[in-house]
């Protein structure tokens, strides 16, 4: 089945505690992207990438990394999580001007 | 700077009546356009999409949507709304300069009353 999957789902961690988002497509897709969704502000992109070792900002990328080893896979990394990175994340792909596929969101909450 | 206005934070309609979610955008050209629903819990599942062509577009569900390049819309329409319906419903325009960046809408939130 064609699938977008990211771990885990919920995450509730501590501020300054690094944590890694995993995101992994099985459709051999060029484009990957990072999104936070938080209430009355709609999807916000973080970062995305146009295919391997090729990343760029999105929107909002203070306080994330990013990486593309391989076309499948493209982790969010937060190096020191602060309370206002609280949010639903999502990560999606696609093939370059397709329609983007999405994983069903890991919500993030750090104290 | 590009950028997509969906005016209803919160709609609410009688099963069985007629929706219409609204969506405007900026860009210089005319981009690709996306309507996207997401169900409490879940993932943004694609409705439709436009890239160029006839300017109505059907989607799943029973939902269409209309690009009008004099206004800068792409509004999303169904005849007849039913419960499970209910959800938050996205726009978006995709670039079509090579960058293939996705900008969304802040989302319109459907509530369907029996």
């Amino acid at each position: 089945e064609a699938q977008v999957t990211q771990n885990p789902r919920y995450l509730i961690t501590v501020t300054g505690k690094k944590l890694t988002v995993t995101c992994s497509q099985n459709m051999n897709h060029e484009y990957m992207s990072w999104y936070r969704q938080d209430p009355g502000l709609g999807l916000r992109q973080i970062y995305y990438s146009m295919n391997v070792e090729v990343t760029d900002k999105g929107d909002v990328p203070e306080g994330y990394k990013v990486s593309r080893k391989e076309k499948r896979n493209f982790p969010l990394i937060l190096e020191s999580p602060s309370p206002n990175q609280t949010s639903l994340y999502f990560c999606a792909s696609s093939l370059n001007g397709s329609p983007l596929h999405f994983g069903n969101g890991t919500r993030l909450t750090v104290t | 700077a590009q950028s997509v206005t969906q005016p209803d934070i919160h709609i609410t309609v009688s099963e069985g009546a007629s929706l219409e979610l609204r969506c405007n955008y900026s860009y210089g050209a005319t981009p690709y356009l996306f309507w996207y629903v997401q169900s409490p819990g879940q993932g943004l599942q694609l409705l439709l999409k436009y890239f160029s062509g006839d300017t109505l577009v059907q989607g799943i569900k029973g939902f269409e949507a209309e690009f009008k390049r004099s206004q800068s819309s792409f509004n999303l329409r169904k005849p007849s709304v039913h419960w499970s319906d209910a959800a938050e419903y996205f726009c978006a325009v995709g670039e079509t300069s090579g960058t293939y960046k996705y900008i969304f809408g802040t989302g319109t939130r459907l509530k369907v009353l029996a």
